[in-house]
């Protein structure tokens, strides 16, 4: 079975450049999640999605981050305009359902100049 | 509010030597999760347990086991006979009502 796929792997931007990145979660999973994880910090939730709606997103700096999770499959998480703080890894996990195990792409390393 | 406390930041270990990553969670809930991720230098966060509330019973898995105590709000993990591969950080997770916590993850290091 597939596992979650992320691209880029890696990306190097300007500040104030938007850039986007792109999930597609295991086969049949319902649940889709984004978190950001910074150097030598554990992974935060940015936006949970049920299918193509949103169920959390209250961690998601909404000026400047924004996600969609199309026909409830692949999503795409933007930040528009990048800023040096917005330096980290990006990875996108998807599960069955909210309280089941979550299942954890490569990750989208991002660094911000 | 939620929140995940790993007090060791690094351990360093020889192999085969047991060791125990600490995990102590806060929150006003009844009903909850708590979960532990391995990532490994690779980079992508490995699943390795999933623990409710209502369910207490100590969990071993190889050389892998859970202790988890309600009474102290701690869910530790040991891993017996450490090996070289189990080189990696340890994240503990928290997940209540669509909101899902990470501690700030154990750095382990197995020393041939």
């Amino acid at each position: 079975e597939a596992g979650v796929a992320q691209s880029p792997r890696y990306k190097i931007i300007e500040k104030r450049q938007s850039v986007a990145f792109w999930c597609n979660p295991i086969s049949g999973h319902a649940t889709l999640y984004w978190y950001q994880q910074i150097l030598g910090q554990g992974p935060k939730l940015l936006i949970q999605f049920q299918n193509n709606g949103v169920v959390d997103d209250s961690q998601l700096p909404k000026d400047r981050f924004s996600a969609e999770r199309l026909k409830g499959v692949d999503s795409t998480l933007k930040i528009q305009p990048a800023k040096l703080e917005d330096s980290a890894v990006y990875l996108c996990a998807s599960s069955l359902a909210g309280v089941y195990e979550q299942y954890f792409g490569p990750g989208t390393r991002l660094t911000v100049t | 509010a939620q929140k995940v406390t790993q007090a060791q930041t690094e351990i360093s270990v020889v192999e085969k030597e047991d060791v125990t990553l600490d995990c102590v969670y806060e929150t006003r809930d009844t009903t909850y999760y708590l979960f532990w991720y391995k990532q490994p230098p690779s980079g992508e966060l490995v699943f390795l347990i999933r623990r409710n509330s209502f369910d207490e019973q100590n969990e071993i898995s190889g050389r892998y086991s859970w202790n988890f105590q309600k009474s102290t709000s701690s869910f530790n993990f040991t891993i017996t006979a450490s090996q070289v591969v189990d080189s990696a950080v340890y994240f503990c997770a928290l997940w209540h009502n669509n909101d899902m916590r990470f501690g700030a993850g154990t750095r382990l290091t197995v020393k041939p």
